[in-house]
């Protein structure tokens, strides 16, 4: 079955310490790939995102993700975390020709401390 | 210019009870969706629609039903609900079904109680 599995289930960190969140995908065929935000008590927000091209992407807030095709993975980095990243962070997998559906992992939660 | 939103946001009700839950997108999209995240913030599609015509449905109970009156527009509707219904559900829209990203409304907060 197709599955997403983020590595992490909460990471606490300093801050201006760097970030790697491990995501994993399970499905040998074409796929989307993307990181969501939710911070406390809100929907959730495009990080960004992987469609083609060059494998290593940028999003908002400093973020970026590397999609490794021989790995299944699209790992989630940013150099130096603030206090203002705390939030449940989710890896999501969206399958060419499913009808558009998103699957998620289990999220992470991000705890950074001041 | 809220781009997906659902309404209401908290909805506390007895078991047994029968609720709707509406969304609307402001973004022209023809594809809109509703996700359930549980307590464990474990997000799971549940619908799909594109152009009003179901395109994905989930192993979900017949309790819920998806009513799309138009593109723009996609309300949930469960009956008899159960403690176990709840949960935070989200509304989502996209273009299409292809190589474009998914918007999500604020969520609606479903506490049965």
């Amino acid at each position: 079955a197709q599955s997403v599995s983020q590595h992490n289930h909460h990471v606490i960190l300093s801050e201006a310490a760097s970030l790697e969140l491990g995501c994993n995908y399970s499905y040998g065929g074409t796929v989307n790939l993307f990181w969501y935000v939710q911070y406390p008590g809100q929907h959730l927000q495009l990080l960004l995102k992987y469609f083609s091209g060059d494998p290593l992407v940028k999003g908002i807030k400093g973020f970026e993700a590397e999609f490794i095709k021989s790995k299944f993975s699209f790992n989630l980095r940013k150099p130096s975390v603030q206090w203002s990243d705390t939030a449940e962070y989710f890896c999501a997998v969206k399958i060419y020709n499913q009808g558009g559906k998103l699957i998620f992992g289990q999220g992470t939660e991000l705890s950074v401390k001041p | 210019d809220t781009a997906v939103s659902q309404t209401p946001k908290y909805l506390v009700t007895q078991m047994g009870n029968d609720k709707s839950i509406k969304c609307e997108q402001n973004l022209g999209h023809d594809t809109m969706y509703w996700y359930k995240q549980d307590s464990k913030k474990f997000l799971k599609i549940m619908f799909s629609y594109n152009n009003k015509e179901l395109i994905i449905n989930e192993t979900v109970p017949n309790r819920f039903s998806p009513k799309s009156p138009d593109k723009a527009h996609l309300n949930l509707h469960i009956n008899s609900l159960e403690l176990g219904d709840s949960a935070v559900y989200f509304c989502a829209s996209s273009q299409a079904t292809g190589t474009t990203e998914a918007f999500f409304g604020q969520g609606t907060r479903l506490t049965v109680v």
